[in-house]
């Protein structure tokens, strides 16, 4: 069974503070995916990383991907109000072997940063 | 262009019965997928579908839940008989093809009583 943990959990930060969120998973892929959830909200995708060693930036945030470790990160660099939103990775569920092309997503990081 | 939509927004039931969820992709996206969230269990996948075929059922909580979709396009999810632990927000996705990035519509907060 695929199996994605994400931590921190909780994150309260400052602004102009960085951080790091981190994604691991439980089976071999090269695709991961990054999305945001405001209260209330859908999910809106941030980032796709299809192979290792792939680093993708928007603004304040920066993902990357080593697939040999089963690892991505999402890094905040400093911090502002906006961003304070919950953030979860997700593995396609594709390379576990199962067939289904959906996506097992990690429990989310729930970002708050205070001015 | 328009996104993924998603109707009823908010959906109150009483136990027992039928509900119909329905989710209408991006123009043009071939696949099609349903997610639950919930806070015991976070975000859970059910099902997807690629034209109108499901290959796999598996995700399905439970053989009260089903899942068509009709033409390429629209989808619904029925629950039959709902129980309390149906209560959730049920998410709908949908890609240009298999493995690319799903975009999400708005949901369906399901709610029974």
């Amino acid at each position: 069974e695929l199996k994605v943990e994400q931590n921190p959990l909780f994150l309260s930060m400052q602004e102009g503070k960085n951080y790091t969120i981190y994604c691991n998973y439980s089976t071999t892929s090269d695709r991961l995916y990054w999305y945001r959830q405001d209260p209330g909200k859908s999910l809106e995708s941030l980032f796709v990383l299809l192979s290792n060693g792939a680093v993708k930036q928007e603004g304040r945030l920066m993902a990357s991907l080593d697939t040999k470790a089963r690892l991505s990160t999402l890094h905040i660099t400093a911090a502002v109000h906006d961003l304070s939103a919950t953030y979860f990775c997700a593995v396609d569920m594709w390379d576990s072997g199962g067939g289904a092309d959906g996506l097992t997503f990690g429990k989310g990081t729930h970002l708050i940063i205070q001015p | 262009g328009a996104g993924v939509s998603q109707s009823p927004s908010n959906k109150v039931t009483e136990k027992g019965k039928d509900v119909e969820l329905r989710c209408d992709p991006i123009s043009g996206h071939t696949a099609l997928y349903w997610y639950r969230q919930s806070l015991g269990q976070g975000l859970e996948f059910l099902i997807y579908f690629q034209g109108n075929s499901a290959p796999d059922k598996s995700g399905l909580p439970s053989d009260r839940f089903s899942a068509e979709r009709t033409g390429g396009s629209v989808s619904t999810l029925t629950i039959q008989r709902t129980q309390q632990e149906d209560s959730a927000v049920y998410l709908c996705a949908s890609s240009s093809r298999g493995r690319a990035t799903q975009y999400f519509g708005p949901g369906t907060r399901l709610t029974v009583l």
